[in-house]
């Protein structure tokens, strides 16, 4: 029972690097979440999927970019990281639709800028 | 505007007892429902329960109940006969209609965290 998996578990950047966070669901869920948690506040979404091929910005989008090709992955890209980054990212998915609408969470990646 | 208040940012209860945590929001856009997360000291964030805005009866799970008043937009978690691993952070997280695209999203609190003592 995989469920949401998020590779990778932590890693370190140095301040302008790059790289992508993998977001892998086995629940044939249509919508698909990135968020960030940061000390002292709650989960805040940077990007959204609510389908194959589809992407949207949540609240805090800007310095990371999306891709969901396939509907079972959703990748989150650092295209210049920032020391602003630096933070608990967690990934979720949902079947979607008006009623509970259960979120299931990845166990979250660790990322640190330098 | 968008504003979910956990007002107990830290709470302590003895083991066995029951313990309640607030959760008010504010919020423009319609509610569908409202959802309780647990996130223990690994991490990982457990969905706990969920009440629908227009159920009629309080939603329980198990040791966990939801006491629902959507006219206050309050929905505070009841935790019964608490016990060591319930110590953890707890979020709420308003579902919510967006108005502009019709789409669904979450708003997650900041959170309470709950020490439940030996």
């Amino acid at each position: 029972n995989a469920g949401v998996t998020q590779t990778p578990k932590f890693r370190v950047l140095k301040t302008g690097q790059s790289m992508t966070l993998l977001c892998a669901q086995d629940m044939n869920h249509e919508y698909m979440y990135w968020y960030r948690q940061d000390p002292g506040m709650g989960l805040r979404l940077i990007h959204y999927s609510v389908g194959e091929g589809t992407t949207a910005k949540g609240e805090v989008p800007d310095g990371y970019n999306v891709s969901r090709l396939k509907k079972q992955n959703f990748l989150l890209g650092l295209e210049s990281a920032a020391p602003s980054q630096t933070s608990v990212y967690f990934c979720a998915s949902s079947y979607g639709g008006q009623t509970k609408n259960i979120q299931y969470f990845g166990a979250g990646t660790r990322l640190s800028v330098l | 505007a968008q504003k979910i208040t956990q007002t107990q940012p830290g709470m302590f209860v003895q083991e066995k007892e029951a313990v309640t945590l607030d959760c008010t929001y504010d919020t423009s856009d319609q509610s569908y429902g409202l959802f309780w997360y647990k996130q223990p000291s690994s991490g990982e964030m457990i969905f706990l329960i969920y009440q629908g805005s227009y159920d009629e009866q309080n939603a329980t799970e198990g040791r966990y109940s939801l006491n629902f008043q959507k006219a206050r937009k309050s929905a505070n978690l009841v935790i019964s006969a608490s016990q060591l691993g319930d110590s953890a952070m707890y979020f709420c997280a308003p579902y919510l209609r967006r108005s502009t695209s019709g789409t669904y999203k979450y708003i997650f609190g900041t959170g309470t965290r709950l020490k439940v003592l030996a």
